[in-house]
């Protein structure tokens, strides 16, 4: 029962370059959505979030995209850089209940 | 900066016996959470506990499991009788407020669990 899916486990990107992070739900439910990044040995860390009242949400270098029709919501990275080099999950909620977490998409950004 | 920290680091036990992951959530955070990730797979929540209850379990939390603030600083999980199956990594986030009316869930660095 996987109600949020990344279907991509890793990506690899050059410096400067954008890296795209998807993601898909199948809960039409789910109104909040948001991006974690992890590093290896510690825990996940908040990077945006974007509610279903919206269709995008922008942080600096990092965009969020919400195609609710789809499912779908997007992570975009813009310019890439090495330290941007992590795990990225993306979790969902209904109502400020439990959220439901990806697998993960590993991003290697290439120097 | 205030962090989460969780120890030990690594617990490693034989199958059947009982074990506490023990956390310090950030000291003015009222809603604290368990999550686990098997090897490989997704971040699954476990609980979440507030006001000196679960207010939320999800149906890995059977009767196994149970946690605690035993002394308004610590939260604890204890698995009563591991199973090879919860060998996984074990992480605790708190928040100031319920999610999602608060953005950030902060984590800790994780436990690693290995049940042998």
């Amino acid at each position: 029962d996987q109600q949020v899916k990344q279907n991509s486990p890793s990506l690899s990107v050059q410096e400067g370059r954008i890296s795209i992070l998807n993601c898909d739900y199948t809960n039409s439910m789910f109104d909040y959505f948001l991006w974690y990044k992890k590093y290896p040995a510690e825990g996940p860390t908040f990077l945006i979030s974007i509610s279903s009242i919206k269709d995008k949400n922008e942080d600096g270098r990092f965009t969020v995209f919400l195609n609710k029709s789809a499912k779908h919501l997007s992570l975009h990275i813009v310019p890439s850089q090495p330290g941007d080099s992590a795990v990225y999950f993306c979790a969902a909620s209904a109502q400020g209940n439990q959220f439901y977490f990806g697998t993960g998409t590993s991003l290697t950004v290439i120097p | 900066e205030p962090e989460v920290t969780q120890t030990p680091s690594h617990q490693v036990t034989q199958m059947g016996q009982e074990v506490i992951l023990r956390c310090v959530p950030i000291s003015n955070h009222l809603y604290f959470y368990w999550y686990r990730q098997i090897l490989g797979q997704k971040v699954e929540f476990l609980v979440s506990f507030y006001n000196n209850e679960i207010s939320e379990k999800s149906e890995i939390f059977d009767d196994q499991f149970s946690v605690e603030r035993p002394d308004g600083s610590n939260f604890t999980l204890k698995i009563r009788s591991t199973k090879l199956e919860d060998s996984a990594m074990y992480f605790c986030a708190s928040s100031p407020l319920r999610l999602p009316y608060y953005n950030e869930q902060f984590f800790g660095p994780g436990t690693r669990l290995t049940v042998l």
